[in-house]
This record gives structure tokens, sequence and C-alpha cells, in this order.
């Protein structure tokens, strides 16, 4: 089941913040981050783990809220390295769950 | 470098062909993962290897195959190319089975059937 990431597109100037959306209809073990700047290959981020905390490095930050079946990334004082589309990569927990499913992506674009 | 090879980077090909594409793992990863990647539809699954050992399987077509040898890197076989089989095609690696870490991907090989 693919999770559904929102917004799928967001422009920001440098220096504002933006948080993007992942949701599963189904119970969650783990959510990954990944973000890809165009014609490159995704770049890991950040995984969050069921029963896990709150994880980030820098500006950039993650919550997984697992009754809810959802996680948010968290991007602050945003800076112009930072365009390029986020994927939230969804594990089920349960049987048939090695699979690592992706959203559709959402695409960020910072500008000055 | 992330520390993934794929080659080729770029195949161009006729339709009703048969193309391989080759991944090598980040050194000590186990599992080889290999995801498709078209403009409308995101990162789709395909498979994944853990140790030589099929783990799961996703999307793939009948006319797609993959394998993972001895050494760890893993091919993956396309066959009967059709146009829209065009994209871009990612292998991705891991530590352990994907449980605990992110994956580390490939720079992707770039497929166009013609």
């Amino acid at each position: 089941q693919q999770p559904v990431q929102s917004p799928q597109a967001v422009i920001l100037r440098e220096g504002e913040d933006a948080v993007i959306n992942c949701s599963s209809s189904k119970a969650l073990y783990s959510v990954h981050w990944y973000r890809q700047k165009h014609g490159e290959a995704p770049v890991f981020l950040m995984i969050l783990l069921k029963g896990g905390e709150q994880k980030g490095h820098e500006k950039i930050s993650a919550s997984f809220n697992e009754k809810k079946q959802q996680s948010s990334l968290y991007l602050t004082a945003s800076q112009l390295s930072y365009s390029g589309t986020y994927f939230c990569g969804t594990r089920h927990s349960g049987a048939g769950s090695y699979q690592l499913t992706f959203g559709k992506g959402t695409k960020l674009s910072v500008i000055p | 470098d992330s520390g993934v090879t794929q080659t080729p980077k770029h195949l161009i090909t006729a339709t009703g062909q048969r193309v391989t594409l080759r991944c090598s793992p980040r050194s000590g990863d186990l599992s080889v993962y290999w995801y498709q990647q078209s403009l409308d539809q995101g990162l789709q699954f395909l498979i994944q290897y853990y140790n030589g050992e099929e783990r799961a399987k996703g999307n793939i077509l009948e006319r797609f195959s993959a394998q993972q040898f001895p050494d760890l890197h893993s091919e993956l076989n396309l066959s009967s190319l059709e146009l829209g089989d065009s994209a871009l095609y990612f292998c991705a690696s891991s530590v352990e089975g994907g449980w605990h870490y992110g994956y580390t991907f490939g720079s992707g090989t770039r497929l166009t059937v013609v």
C-alpha cells in the first residue's frame, strides 16, 4: 500500500519553514525519509522506528505518530540546498513486511 | 560516490530486446533492492535480495528477473522490452534486511526503449 504524501509541491523562500506529511492506511513498523535532487539518486535522511523517538539532524527533523500511522518531516530555516523531491518510504508491521514502499514525493523548491 | 555502483549509466535499446543491469552493493551490505522510477509513478519496488536469497518481491513483471551472486553483486534482467519499460532503474543496498538502517542508492541506469 503506497503511502500518501502531502503537499505534492511547495515553494519556499530561504529561511522559511516547511512540513511534509506522509500517511499510511496500514500499521507501520518504520518510516524512511529521502531527498532526491534532479538527475541524482535518492539520499537517505533518517529512519523512524515504531516506539522510537523523534529524529533530526541540523535543521531537518521528523516525527512518527504510530496511532495515526503518519510521519511528518520538518524543515526549518530552509536553505537553497534543501531543494529537491522528498520521499517517504514505509514498512508495515506483520507478515510480508520486508518491502519498503515509497510515496509519490513532495517537490520542494527554495528560492532566494 | 555513495559506494553503490551501477552499470551501465545509460542504455538505449529497441523493443523486444533483452538487457542486463548490474549493481555492486556498498562494502559490507548484504541486502540489495531494485527500484524502477518513472515520471508519474515515483519509486516502484521491484525485488529484494538478502545474502543471495530472494527476500521480497514487488511489482516486478514476469519479463523481468534478478539474482544476487555469491560476491553479493546483483543483476536485473529485462527481456521482451516495451516502450513503457523506459525508466530510471535504481539499485540500493543496506547493511541488514533494511529494518533499522536506511538504504544507500546507486546513481541509477537510465533505460530508453525505442
